[in-house]
């Protein structure tokens, strides 16, 4: 079955800097890719997902880019702002109705002004 | 649009009792939902995937007849926890796949904090 990982696990950086988080997987038949932000004691909320027939999306600060030969795929986040400190997941999945997500283990993202 | 409520939000109760949680998509219909479990700082665990109309699909390891889900109709899953015990304590989150589309984009619930004493 599929088995995705993320890194890293936590990750700290100053207001205004980039964060960048990776994911590879392990079934090169999933081409369905969503990424979650966490905040404590919330569900997780779709912040960004790609489709395996694109290489790379872009929304405001946020993008991310796919890499399905090598089978990882990143979260970029541009300018970053005290508000983006949360967990971020990313999952993977193949994308047909109903089947489920295989979620990543998560990063704690620290934004310090 | 693509909102997912959970009720109740936080939940205590005594051990031997039985809870129920349940999980509507607001602004659309869901053949799909999925049940997690979060303990604090992991990732989520898939606990069973809620069909409309039919009988829902347990992850291994977990007890279906201690965790009972009911999906009677395209926008409510319930998920009862039976015989509650203080290990069931944990963070209980649905998610929902709008049904119509093709993909498996799912919507989160806020999830319920559940505690049992």
């Amino acid at each position: 079955g599929e088995n995705v990982e993320q890194h890293p696990s936590t990750l700290s950086v100053q207001e205004g800097d980039s964060a960048v988080i990776k994911c590879t997987y392990s079934d090169s038949a999933s081409n369905y890719f969503p990424w979650y932000k966490q905040e404590l004691g919330k569900g997780p909320q779709l912040i960004i997902d790609i489709r395996s027939n694109v290489g790379e999306k872009k929304d405001q600060r946020i993008a991310v880019t796919l890499n399905k030969t090598a089978k990882h795929f990143s979260l970029h986040i541009t300018e970053t702002q005290p508000e983006d400190s949360a967990v971020y997941f990313c999952a993977a999945s193949r994308d047909q109705a109903g089947t489920a997500l295989i979620f990543g283990k998560g990063t704690t993202l620290s934004v310090s002004s | 649009g693509a909102v997912v409520s959970q009720h109740p939000s936080r939940v205590i109760c005594k051990s031997g009792t039985s809870v129920k949680i349940e999980c509507r998509s607001l602004d659309f219909q869901a053949t799909t939902m999925f049940w997690y479990r979060q303990f604090p700082k992991q990732s989520l665990m898939l606990m069973a995937t809620s069909n409309e109309g039919s009988k829902a699909t347990y992850e291994q390891g977990v007890e279906k007849d201690k965790f009972l889900i009911n999906h009677a109709s395209l926008t409510l899953s319930t998920l009862t926890v039976t015989s509650a015990h203080p290990e069931d304590s944990s963070f209980y989150i649905c998610s929902a796949n709008p049904s119509g589309q093709g993909t498996d984009t799912q919507y989160f619930g806020p999830g319920t904090r559940l505690t049992v004493l």
